[in-house]
């Protein structure tokens, strides 16, 4: 299985520009989320999707946050504009849908910086 | 709301000792636990899961889990350094498919 695919590994954009982040959950696995990670904050739920349809999108910042699901194998997290405060580590994880006992999968995240 | 704390740590301790790691959680219905490991700039990674009271052993890691006093936690023996790394706990609750992690324990393993 080759696990969860996020790209890009590195992104580094200025001010104002707009950041798209690709992610790819396991095969099978319809639950997908979306996660910030930063020192301060630790990590951060933003976004919560099930068989593609978002069902908790309270961590998302505001409006410049956006996500999509698409079909079952691809999901885009969207930031437009973006600001220097959005820079974390973004990860995807996925699960397998309705088992409570299973634990979710990272893949390797996004670094992005706005300068 | 719910909650789940950890020591921030560090948490050191020499090699070979047994490294001892805690989590609290605050809902009373909180059913799956899991322990992640996240190396420094790589993911989580899962170490173990854990459902019922007592103990769950595989290989070095003992995860405990006490749902009475809402802790749970993490034993791992003859502590390498590169057990080093942050350790996150998760839990999810009944009635939400969504876990909630703790903001996880530094451990430093010294040779």
């Amino acid at each position: 299985d080759a696990g969860v695919i996020q790209s890009p590994r590195h992104e580094v954009t200025e001010m104002g520009q707009e950041v798209t982040l690709r992610c790819k959950p396991i095969s099978g696995h319809n639950s997908l989320f979306w996660y910030r990670q930063t020192m301060m904050r630790g990590l951060e739920l933003l976004i919560y999707f099930n068989n593609n349809v978002p069902i908790d999108d309270s961590g998302m910042p505001e409006d410049r946050f956006s996500a999509k699901m698409p079909n079952a194998s691809f999901s885009t997290l969207k930031i437009q504009p973006s600001e220097p405060r959005d820079s974390a580590v973004y990860f995807c994880a996925s699960s397998l849908p309705g088992d409570y006992n299973s634990p979710l999968h990272f893949g390797n995240g996004t670094r992005l910086t706005v300068t | 709301q719910k909650e789940v704390e950890q020591n921030s740590g560090p948490l050191s301790v020499p090699e070979g000792a047994i490294a001892s790691l805690n989590c609290t959680y605050s809902d009373r219905v909180s059913q799956s636990f899991f322990w992640y490991r996240q190396y420094s700039g790589k993911s989580p990674e899962l170490i173990m899961s854990i459902y019922s009271n007592g103990d769950k052993e595989d290989g070095r890691f003992t995860a405990q889990l006490n749902k009475a006093s809402q802790y749970v936690s993490l034993l791992i023996r003859d502590s390498q350094p590169s057990d080093s790394a942050t350790y996150l706990c998760a839990v999810r609750s009944g009635g939400s498919y969504i876990p909630t992690f703790g903001r996880g324990t530094s451990l430093i393993v010294h040779p």
